[in-house]
This record gives C-alpha cells, structure tokens and sequence, in this order.
C-alpha cells in the first residue's frame, strides 16, 4: 500500500552541528514532496518542498535532496539550534493539490 | 497573513456522545482539508474540499463522521456516537489555488479525547 517512511524515529545532536533527517517513500508516481516540523501542541509547520522534476532545494538553514532512483527524500538542516527540537515528518502528494501521505515522523533533540 | 483557524483547542467527551470542530482557512484559500493525527503518527486525510465540494472522502468513516463547508469558506467536521479510538488530534489544512500553488498550511489541531 502507500507509504511514506523514516528510517530513524530519533535524532539527537548537539548545537551547532548539522541534522540529517532521512525518509523513504514507496508510490514512484508521487511528484511532490513537503518537510514540516511539528512542535508539541502545535500543527505541523512548513519547512520547505520540492518537485519530482528538481533534486535539491534550499532555504533558509534547511536544504531538501530528493534521489528518485532510490526513492529518497533527506532535510539537512545546518547548525542545529535548541529551537529546531521538533519532530519533522516527511509526506508525499501524487495528484496535484490532493492528499498529503504522511510518515510517522523523526524526533530531532538538540543538546546544548 | 492570518493562519488556519481552529477551534475548539481541546475537547474531552465519553464515548458514544457528540462532538464537532470548527475550521476556518485562510483567507482566499479554495481547497480544505480535515486531517486525523493519532499520537505517534503522521496526519491522515479524512475529507478534502475544494470550494464546497468534496473532492475525496474515502478515508471518512461516514457512519459517524460528518463534514461541510456550505459557503466554501469554513468547514466543521462532526463525530456522532464517538468512540475511544477517535482520541487524537483533528488538524485542518488550506491551500491556495494555481498549479504551482501545492502548500498546505496547518491550523494548530483540536484535541480530542473520548473517555
């Protein structure tokens, strides 16, 4: 069935350093990928997006690779702060505007 | 801007009881979403709106759940009876219309608890 995966549920790392949050999808017909973080009590919050047709994608501190060979999707996020504990989830989308199929989600915890 | 408005923030009610939750997108956004997140999961669609009509509906347990956006603005999503495994967070999303335009923004959730 449709899935989209992370292959870590945790992540600890201290400030400073870069995070390194990896997912899996399995639908090869998905074209669009999205990153939120998602703090406790909250809604997921948008980091940034990418489509089947780029590999890479940058932001502010967070950049988004995406291996369609492999079916990859990775969020680098550079200098990891305090503010950046969250739990990410990764989630693909197959027809334009429609559902977001969501992952379980990665628990990033920064150490000071 | 202003975000995805949700409310209420938090609702316990016992099993078997009713419950609705009221979302209001963001301004000029077409396309609504209610999505169901159990703890320790990522969110799952229940009912997708485009203006007032329903797109997809598959995932909606329709012998209790209901949902409506009648002027294709806000939306309220209904339980009625509740059961214990409807405990989680119910998330509202928006997304504003164009092709290049596939963002869905997230209000903050209702909590639910069915005791």
């Amino acid at each position: 069935g449709e899935s989209v995966g992370l292959h870590l549920p945790t992540l600890s790392v201290q400030e400073g350093d870069n995070s390194i949050i990896n997912c899996a999808y399995s639908n090869s017909a998905s074209d669009y990928f999205i990153w939120y973080k998602q703090e406790s009590g909250k809604g997921p919050q948008f980091i940034i997006d990418i489509r089947s047709n780029m590999d890479k994608r940058q932001g502010q501190r967070v950049t988004v690779l995406l291996n369609k060979t492999v079916k990859h999707l990775s969020l680098q996020i550079a200098a990891t702060q305090p503010g950046d504990s969250a739990v990410y989830f990764c989630a693909e989308s197959y027809n334009q505007g429609g559902k977001l199929i969501f992952g379980q989600g990665t628990e990033l915890s920064v150490k000071p | 801007e202003a975000g995805v408005a949700q409310s209420p923030r938090y609702k316990i009610i016992e099993k078997r009881q009713s419950v609705a939750f009221w979302c209001n997108p963001i301004s000029g956004h077409a396309t609504l979403y209610w999505y169901q997140q159990i703890l320790g999961q990522g969110p799952k669609l229940l009912i997708q709106f485009q203006n007032n009509g329903v797109v997809d509906d598959s995932q909606l347990p329709k012998d209790r759940f209901s949902a409506e956006r009648l002027k294709g603005v806000d939306s309220t999503l209904k339980i009625q009876p509740a059961k214990l495994e409807d405990s989680a967070v119910y998330l509202c999303a928006s997304r504003g219309q164009g092709k290049k335009t596939e963002t869905q923004y997230f209000g903050p959730g209702t909590r639910l608890l069915v005791l």
